[in-house]
């Protein structure tokens, strides 16, 4: 089975700083994908990034990055400059073969941009 | 434009009745999903389809049914059976096969609420 765990309830950040959203994760798959989406108050799920099991370097995109530590079965995200915008849920996921490709979620993480 | 649609957004229910929530894509993806979200909470899995006329339960299936007659469509229903049925229901959809990159396509949500 695979478990996805974010330890951090809640996280409060100020702009323009940086910030580090943890997520670990178990699996017996050898090859599974990481997912990171962001869920404003709306209620809507956006795409932020994604990171292969055998992808040799961290994935970027933008302000978002994944620092992937395989031996340890983390996947952080980094957000870097945050914005008052960022003040959002985030969710990480994997998908794999043992669980039929749909992804699995942790609980999240509620950050807090603040002035 | 591609996407996928689930209505209605808001939908209220008596105790003791069925009620089908609804789910259409036109990006020609085969597999779709449903996602429970509770307040605070990760999203849980109740059942996803990879191809038509087959699905599979996921983590909570107990009190939903689905069917998936066409590529297009994915309906859940939640029937009397569920105890506890007030959450936020999302539905998602993917290409399929081993490139675990593939994302989800999120649909805007629907909010039930038992009265």
């Amino acid at each position: 089975a695979q478990k996805i765990t974010q330890t951090q309830p809640g996280m409060f950040v100020q702009e323009k700083e940086a910030v580090t959203l943890d997520c670990t994760y178990d699996t017996s798959d050898p090859s599974y994908g990481l997912f990171w989406y962001k869920q404003p108050s709306s209620g809507e799920m956006i795409f932020l990034i994604y990171q292969g099991s055998y992808d040799q370097q961290n994935a970027t995109e933008g302000r978002y990055s994944l620092n992937f530590q395989k031996a340890r079965k983390s996947a952080n995200l980094v957000i870097s400059a945050s914005q008052l915008g960022d003040s959002a849920m985030y969710f990480c996921a994997m998908r794999g073969p043992n669980s039929g490709y749909a992804l699995n979620f942790g609980k999240g993480t509620s950050l807090l941009v603040t002035p | 434009d591609g996407g996928i649609t689930q209505s209605p957004k808001y939908l209220f229910r008596k105790e003791g009745q069925n009620v089908t929530l609804s789910c259409e894509q036109n990006l020609n993806h085969d597999a779709m999903y449903w996602y429970r979200q509770d307040p605070g909470q990760g999203l849980r899995l109740i059942y996803y389809s990879q191809i038509v006329n087959d699905f599979q339960k996921g983590d909570i299936a107990e009190g939903y049914s689905v069917s998936r007659e066409k590529k297009e469509s994915f309906p859940l229903t939640v029937t009397s059976a569920q105890k506890n049925p007030t959450a936020f229901y999302l539905c998602a959809s993917s290409g399929t096969g081993g490139a675990l990159g593939y994302g989800y396509t999120f649909g805007s949500g629907t909010r039930l609420t038992v009265v």
